[in-house]
């Protein structure tokens, strides 16, 4: 099956730095990646998704890359504010339809 | 709120002890997934249906767990004789299923402590 591996565990940034989260996927037939925002008490809340037939998506201060040769993705926030504190987790949807999560990576904007 | 709703929030039990959690997804979505999360860990799938078809069950699904999605609306989780390695957040997802792009929603998740 598929298998998810994502770092760093935590990221810590100053207030109007830039975050890079980065992750990599195993099953080659992967083909929807989605980033998910989950705060203290809540559920996942999707941000962000890229699909296998795109490299990069932007949406305002969040982008995703996609590297499909080396089976890598990654998340970019830039001009970090402290609402972004929070865990963050790259999934992907592979053969089976399923979504794999990773680890999860804790952010913590630094006022 | 047209998005992902669980009840109850929270569920506190005694080992043994049977819990129902229920979801009720977007109303237009037709897959509807059951999560658990561990603390620090990223949520791990359970089991999803299809409307009212179960479609595939996790091996993290033993036979103390059951799920049911009646009339292919909302669905409820079952757990018979509660352990307390059954202690999670219990998360569920729906998605409507187009083409092949299956974005998942979730709701606040319920989350079970057995004593």
């Amino acid at each position: 099956g598929e298998n998810v591996e994502q770092h760093p565990s935590t990221l810590s940034v100053q207030e109007g730095d830039s975050a890079v989260i980065k992750c990599t996927y195993s099953d080659s037939a992967s083909n929807y990646f989605p980033w998910y925002k989950q705060e203290l008490g809540k559920g996942p809340q999707l941000i962000i998704d890229i699909r296998s037939n795109v490299g990069e998506k932007k949406d305002q201060r969040i982008a995703v890359t996609l590297n499909k040769t080396a089976k890598h993705f990654s998340l970019h926030i830039t001009e970090t504010q402290p609402e972004d504190s929070a865990v963050y987790f790259c999934a992907a949807i592979g053969g089976n339809e399923k979504l794999t999560f990773g680890t999860g990576t804790r952010l913590t904007i630094i006022p | 709120d047209t998005g992902v709703s669980q009840n109850p929030r929270h569920k506190i039990t005694k080992r043994g002890q049977n819990v129902t959690f229920r979801c009720d997804p977007i109303s237009e979505h037709n897959r509807l997934y059951w999560y658990r999360q561990t603390l620090g860990q990223g949520p791990e799938f359970l089991t999803y249906f299809q409307n009212e078809a179960q479609l595939e069950k996790s091996r993290l699904l033993s036979d103390r767990f059951s799920a049911e999605r009646p009339k292919g609306s909302f669905s409820t989780l079952e757990i018979q004789r509660t352990e307390q390695g059954d202690s999670a957040m219990y998360l569920c997802a729906s998605s409507e299923r187009l083409s092949r792009w299956i974005e998942q929603f979730f709701g606040p998740g319920t989350r079970l402590t057995v004593l």
